[in-house]
């Protein structure tokens, strides 16, 4: 079935420094992927998505790029900040049937120290 | 426009007891998904409705749990005779059509403790 991992936490950094959350995946077809910040006290958002092969995406500094030869979706950052302190959520979606459920990676804690 | 909104967004209860949860999903969004969030299984789907079609029910972990969307809008998730390890954060999210790769927007959640 399909599946996603994502590296483990919680990752601490100083504000400022560069970020990258490791993303893989397992999947039968062609899916769609999906980064989910979760802010402390906050529902789940989408951060960025990409929807095929070598798609970018991008929201609020952060990226992540659709790499169907290594099937990943790392997520980075160049330079981050007190308030990206959260759990962030790899996902993908099963393209070719429809509308499906997400499929989450575990979840990574980043904490940013001023 | 107003998101998905979750109620109640607490609730304690004992074992064996009966919960309802209920999700109101953005307005004119079809498809509609609860999720299960742990501390030891991280995020799970549950099931899910799109539209008038039966709902997939494949991630319900037993027959405890049974949900129902009343006139493809508001969906209740009900779970029958409450055990501790049903204790969870449990997320509804919809979104606006049936295609592969749409966004989900997520409620904020119902948190449940079973005594």
């Amino acid at each position: 079935g399909n599946s996603v991992t994502q590296m483990e936490g919680p990752v601490t950094l100083s504000e400022e420094a560069f970020l990258t959350i490791n993303c893989t995946y397992t999947a039968t077809g062609y899916p769609s992927l999906f980064w989910y910040v979760q802010y402390p006290g906050e529902g789940l958002q989408l951060l960025l998505k990409a929807t095929k092969a070598d798609d970018k995406g991008s929201n609020k500094g952060f990226e992540a790029t659709y790499r169907k030869e290594t099937t990943s979706f790392h997520l980075e950052k160049g330079s981050v900040q007190v308030s990206d302190s959260a759990v962030y959520f790899c996902a993908l979606s099963e393209r070719d049937s429809g509308n499906t459920p997400l499929v989450f990676g575990k979840g990574t804690r980043l904490s940013v120290i001023a | 426009g107003a998101g998905v909104s979750q109620s109640p967004s607490n609730k304690v209860t004992e074992k064996g007891k009966d919960v309802e949860l209920r999700c109101d999903p953005i307005s004119g969004h079809t498809a509609l998904y609860w999720y299960r969030q742990s501390l030891g299984q991280g995020l799970e789907f549950l099931i899910y409705f799109q539209g008038n079609s039966a709902p997939d029910k494949s991630g319900l972990p037993s027959d405890r749990f049974s949900a129902e969307r009343t006139g493809g809008s508001v969906s209740t998730l009900t779970i029958q005779r409450t055990q501790q390890e049903d204790s969870a954060v449990y997320l509804c999210a919809s979104s606006p059509q049936h295609a592969e790769g749409e966004t989900q927007y997520f409620g904020p959640g119902t948190r449940l403790l079973v005594l």
